[in-house]
């Protein structure tokens, strides 16, 4: 597609449940990012991954947070036994490499709410 | 790494004030430094970018500064209207060698209300 894709859009979910969240980034992007914004707050940095590169993943606020990138390519994120506190919007980002000063592209998001 | 501290956290202004909003960074090393806007239920879209060598930058009614030695940046928008309102980040990035390579380190936001 032309920009960032995320889905699903919208994840409700049971405490205690596990969730996957998917993003699709720009066909040639190199950096993939992770955010989380919760209501009216700013980004909070989760993860970035950077061609073959270690990912960085200082920003995950648990060891209930993971993340994958398969083929360089699709991510996701993944949040096992999901508490209230993990209900967000959860952003992924894509540019051209990271030592490039370029423009990183939003997806519009995935709002989790756990109930 | 890298910390990002903008302000104000809300402005409220009047339809064809303008605006400025205020970025400082700690990295020496970050020398990328974009302006994103977002508006309700939107993902962040880049707005305006400086790299660091260069001063100042300008497009249309945006405007961005850079002040390396202070380590500061500002968003100054001119002539505001309603379609202005919205949440602005200001972000900072180092490249090879810097101590946060790569990742964007964003500002806490702030609330742009344009009234008319």
């Amino acid at each position: 597609g032309a920009g960032v894709s995320q889905s699903p859009s919208n994840k409700v979910t049971e405490k205690g449940k596990d969730v996957e969240l998917r993003c699709d980034p720009i066909s040639g992007h190199t950096a993939l990012y992770w955010y989380r914004q919760s209501l009216g707050q700013g980004l909070e940095f989760l993860i970035y991954f950077q061609g073959n590169s270690a990912p960085d993943k200082s920003g995950l606020p648990s060891d209930r947070f993971s993340a994958e990138r398969t083929g360089g390519s699709v991510s996701t994120l993944t949040i096992q036994r999901t508490q209230q506190e993990d209900s967000a919007v959860y952003l992924c980002a894509s540019s051209f490499g990271g030592g490039k000063n370029t423009e990183a592209f939003f997806g519009q998001g995935t709002r989790l709410t756990v109930v | 790494g890298e910390n990002v501290e903008q302000h104000p956290s809300t402005l409220s202004v009047q339809e064809g004030d303008s605006a400025v909003i205020k970025c400082t960074y700690s990295d020496s090393a970050s020398n990328y430094f974009p302006w994103y806007k977002q508006e309700l239920g939107k993902g962040p879209q880049l707005i305006i970018d400086i790299r660091s060598n260069v001063g100042e930058k300008k497009d249309q009614r945006i405007a961005v500064t850079l002040n390396k030695t202070a380590k500061h940046f500002s968003l100054h928008i001119t002539e505001t209207q309603p379609e202005d309102s919205a949440v602005y980040f200001c972000a900072a990035r180092a490249n090879a060698g810097g101590t946060s390579y790569g990742k964007l380190t964003f500002g806490q936001g702030t609330i742009l209300t344009v009234h008319p």
